[in-house]
């Protein structure tokens, strides 16, 4: 079975430059999560979605951050413009139901210089 | 605020040991409890989970609940170098959060 699956899983990239996470949820799954984690400030929940739709968007930084679920199968983190203090790993991550076991991509390593 | 506190660690085990981990939680109505492994550049991976309180066990894993005092443990048994790794407590409210992991180092 497929996991979920992100994309790029590296990248590099100056500051003030836009930068977009891609995530393919686990079929099925009705929620999607986006996760960023630093070793300063652990595992924080930026934005959550059930069916397609953006229910708490209180974790993310600031605007310019957004995330979109166009789909119940793809959705994007934008970052515009970047800062190095954004450099983290990204994870996406998707369940089926409120309360039951999240799955997690192998997670989009972000550096902005 | 909604808090799931570990330590951080790291937790030294010899090989063979019983690794005990422990969390605390904040939110009262918490009703679903998760712990993760996550290797050092890899994405958590689920271990456990436990709705209930008592203990739930899972080959070297066990689970144990006590919503009364609001924590949740991992004890695992014959550690093996494998087991090291990061470990994290997620707690679901309503919203799955995360604890900062504790780091775990079983050495032979």
């Amino acid at each position: 079975d497929a996991g979920v699956i992100q994309s790029p899983r590296h990248e590099v990239t100056e500051m003030g430059q836009e930068v977009t996470l891609r995530c393919k949820p686990i079929s099925g799954h009705d929620y999607l999560f986006w996760y960023r984690q630093t070793m300063m400030r652990g595992l924080e929940l930026l934005i959550y979605f059930n069916n397609n739709v953006p229910i708490d968007d209180s974790g993310m930084p600031e605007d310019r951050f957004s995330a979109k679920m166009p789909n119940a199968s793809f959705s994007t983190l934008k970052i515009q413009p970047s800062e190095p203090r954004d450099s983290a790993v990204y994870f996406c991550a998707s369940s089926s139901g409120h309360r039951n076991t999240i799955y997690f991509g192998e997670g989009s390593w972000l550096t902005v210089v | 605020q909604k808090e799931v506190e570990q330590n951080s660690g790291p937790l030294s085990v010899p090989e063979g040991a019983i690794a005990s981990l422990n969390c605390t939680y904040s939110d009262r109505g918490s009703q679903s409890f998760f712990w993760y492994r996550q290797y050092s550049g890899k994405s958590p991976e689920l271990i456990m989970f436990i709705y209930s309180n008592g203990d739930k066990e899972d080959g070297r894993f066990t689970a144990q609940l006590n919503k009364a005092s609001q924590y949740v443990s991992l004890l695992i048994r014959d550690s093996q170098p494998s087991d090291s790794a990061t470990y994290l407590c997620a707690v679901n409210p309503a919203t799955p959060i995360f604890g900062a992991g504790t780091r775990l180092a079983v050495h032979p």
